[in-house]
């Protein structure tokens, strides 16, 4: 079955605490992104990767890192989580075509006490 | 700026048909995609326009104008587990190699028995 896997689903941390959120799919697509969802600010792109070994920022990526070491896997890593981190996180997987649909991952609920 | 505008909320009947708006102001244009996002669950792809008109999915339908900035989704036959929020999302042509979205808040509509 064609999927974007995250792992954990939910997290409760401290500030301060690093923390890796893995994502990886196996539709062999190569952009892949991290969004993160807040309401009232909806889905806000944090980091993308356009394949292995290439990555750049996206909206707001301050406070994060991603690393991109094989085209199946994107995880976003927080070195020093603060509460305002906590959100819904999304990693999404593009196949690029004429419509380049993104295919969601089941979400990441982080709390950062 | 880029931004795009939809209604906050919706409420509608089982069994009737209800169009939710969406209006964008972006400095390109290379696509417009809807999304449904059940509560807490990940958005997932419902249509894409790139040119002018109707497109037609089953019970979903969805409209573009391009010279107005203006597109609508279209949900016939209304079922309880239409009840979601609908996220329009506009590809701007200008973002380079990044395949980033620009996202509408959502619209979160609620079917009423």
């Amino acid at each position: 079955e064609a999927q974007v896997t995250q792992n954990p689903r939910y997290l409760i941390t401290v500030t301060g605490k690093k923390l890796t959120v893995t994502c990886s799919q196996n539709m062999n697509h190569e952009y892949m992104s991290w969004y993160r969802q807040d309401p009232g600010l909806g889905l806000r792109q944090i980091y993308y990767s356009m394949n292995v070994e290439v990555t750049d920022k996206g909206d707001v990526p301050e406070g994060y890192k991603v690393s991109r070491k094989e085209k199946r896997n994107f995880p976003l890593i927080l070195e020093s989580p603060s509460p305002n981190q906590t959100s819904l996180y999304f990693c999404a997987s593009t196949r690029q075509g004429a419509t380049d649909t993104q295919y969601f991952g089941p979400g990441t609920r982080l709390t950062v006490l | 700026g880029q931004n795009i505008d939809q209604p906050t909320e919706m409420t509608a009947t089982e069994g009737a048909i209800v169009q939710i708006n969406c209006t964008y102001q972006t400095s390109g244009f290379n696509g417009l995609f809807w999304y449904q996002q059940h509560a807490g669950e990940a958005p997932t792809f419902l249509s894409y326009n790139v040119l002018d008109g109707l497109e037609e999915k089953g019970r979903f339908s969805s409209f573009l104008s391009r010279s107005k900035g203006y597109s609508y989704l279209l949900l016939k036959e209304l079922q309880m587990k239409d009840s979601a929020s609908y996220l329009c999302a506009v590809r701007d042509q200008w973002a380079g190699n990044n395949r980033k979205l620009i996202w509408g808040l959502g619209t979160s509509l609620a079917v009423n028995p």
